[in-house]
């Protein structure tokens, strides 16, 4: 049982660049999230979904699409790279009926230079 | 609008005292759920304990335990007789109820144990 898997573990990319972090779990979880990890502040929500077809923003969403087109996958794009957009993203699942504890995945580090 | 707050960002002690870690959290929410997350060094975020807002009974699981005080609007975590393997960010984090998917997290508390 693999829970939830996310790729790449580490990315470097260089400012204007795009790219998809890749998120799936095997739990069929209705509900994931993409957070961001910035020092000191915790973890941010980015995107979340409560269902295949559906999506929503969170607390920081500008350079940042989702789309969930299955319940098990829930890419996060990085439309334009820039150096504010590094950090850690970890993508979380979860279900929509308890319980509620949202278990994460193991997250990717990004370096946007 | 939902807030977390963990005043303290880093505590040191030494092995086998003990530490208590401080949550403090704002809601409008009559249900809602409280959680605390490890963040070992390796990195991933481990799921420790939910606390939904109706249930108040502290709770102990060998040398973690938990004090919930709604009045205070607390949740409280200590690390008994700490360990190095104790060492690593800890995350109380909120969310409404059946949006576990959506969680307001606090800054972190980094727990340093040493030997």
């Amino acid at each position: 049982n693999a829970g939830v898997t996310q790729t790449p573990k580490f990315q470097v990319l260089k400012t204007g660049q795009s790219m998809t972090l890749q998120c799936a779990q095997d739990m069929n979880h209705e509900y994931m999230s993409w957070y961001r990890q910035d020092p000191g502040m915790g973890l941010r929500l980015i995107h979340y979904s409560v269902g295949a077809g559906i999506t929503d923003q969170g607390e920081v969403p500008n350079g940042y699409n989702v789309s969930r087109s299955t319940t098990e996958d829930f890419p996060l794009r990085l439309l334009s790279a820039a150096p504010s957009q590094t950090s850690v993203y970890f993508c979380a699942s979860s279900y929509r009926v308890g319980p509620y504890e949202a278990f994460f995945g193991q997250g990717t580090r990004l370096t946007v230079v | 609008a939902q807030k977390v707050t963990q005043a303290q960002t880093e505590i040191s002690v030494v092995e086998k005292e003990d530490v208590t870690l401080d949550c403090v959290y704002e809601t409008r929410d009559t249900t809602y759920y409280l959680f605390w997350y490890k963040q070992p060094p390796s990195g991933e975020l481990v799921f420790l304990i939910r606390r939904n807002s109706f249930d108040e009974q502290n709770e102990i699981s060998g040398r973690y335990s938990w004090n919930f005080q709604k009045s205070t609007s607390s949740f409280n975590f200590t690390i008994t007789a700490s360990q190095v393997v104790d060492s690593a960010v800890y995350f109380c984090a909120l969310s409404k109820k059946a949006a576990g998917n959506k969680l307001t997290f606090g800054g972190g508390t980094r727990v340093l144990v040493k030997p």
